[in-house]
């Protein structure tokens, strides 16, 4: 049972550069998340998905793109890469928008320069 | 979501229990208190989650004051493989997101 799978696990690309994050779940979540975390910081919210084909903005949108074609995967992309997107990006997926917890992805961690 | 209060850091030894203090003043009605830790480079994992009564599951007890101001994550025995960063998140039923803190960063030494 794999859960959370995030590819890749790590990533080196220069400014303005492109690039899409992959996150697979193989629980039949309905809802996925991604968020990203620097160094010293509780994680912050990027998009989420409450189901195929919908996407949502959360705390930190600016500079990424998010697709959720699939029930199973949800997509983040970077169109133009910056330096202050260098992070560790984490992808969640949950049963639903309720009480149940949300399981996570072991994070890519993406430098740009 | 309400904001959470913890220490910064704890140390605990080996075996013991590690009891983990979470403020959260401001918690309203509906607001659950959700425990997640993350291992060094690993993504968070969570722990355990509670509204008004004590919980327990394999891993871990949460007890929550009768007023609902604070709460205790307690490890029963502690190991190493413990150590972690432990957030305490207070979440509304119906909200998206999980608003992580900076966390109690708990060490276990032998």
């Amino acid at each position: 049972n794999a859960g959370v799978t995030q590819t890749p696990k790590f990533r080196v690309l220069k400014t303005g550069q492109s690039m899409t994050l992959l996150c697979a779940q193989d629980m039949n979540h309905e809802y996925m998340y991604w968020y990203r975390q620097d160094p010293g910081m509780g994680l912050r919210l990027i998009h989420y998905s409450v189901g195929e084909g919908t996407t949502a903005k959360g705390e930190v949108p600016d500079g990424y793109n998010v697709s959720r074609l699939k029930k199973q995967n949800f997509l983040l992309g970077l169109e133009s890469a910056a330096p202050s997107q260098t992070s560790v990006y984490f992808c969640a997926s949950s049963y639903n928008r309720g009480l149940q917890p949300q399981h996570f992805g072991d994070g890519t961690r993406l430098s740009i320069l | 979501d309400a904001k959470t209060t913890q220490p910064t850091s704890m140390d605990c030894a080996e075996g013991r229990a590690a009891n983990l203090p979470c403020n959260h003043s401001t918690i309203s009605g509906n607001e659950y208190v959700y425990w997640y830790r993350q291992i060094h480079s690993q993504g968070p994992q969570y722990i355990i989650h509670g509204l008004k009564n004590n919980e327990t599951n394999e891993m871990a007890s949460l007890i929550i004051t009768e007023d609902r101001k604070s709460s205790t994550l307690i490890l029963p025995h502690a190991t190493l493989r413990d150590t972690a960063v432990y957030y305490c998140i207070v979440r509304g039923g119906t909200a998206s997101k999980l608003t992580f803190g900076t966390g109690t960063r708990l060490q276990v030494t032998l």
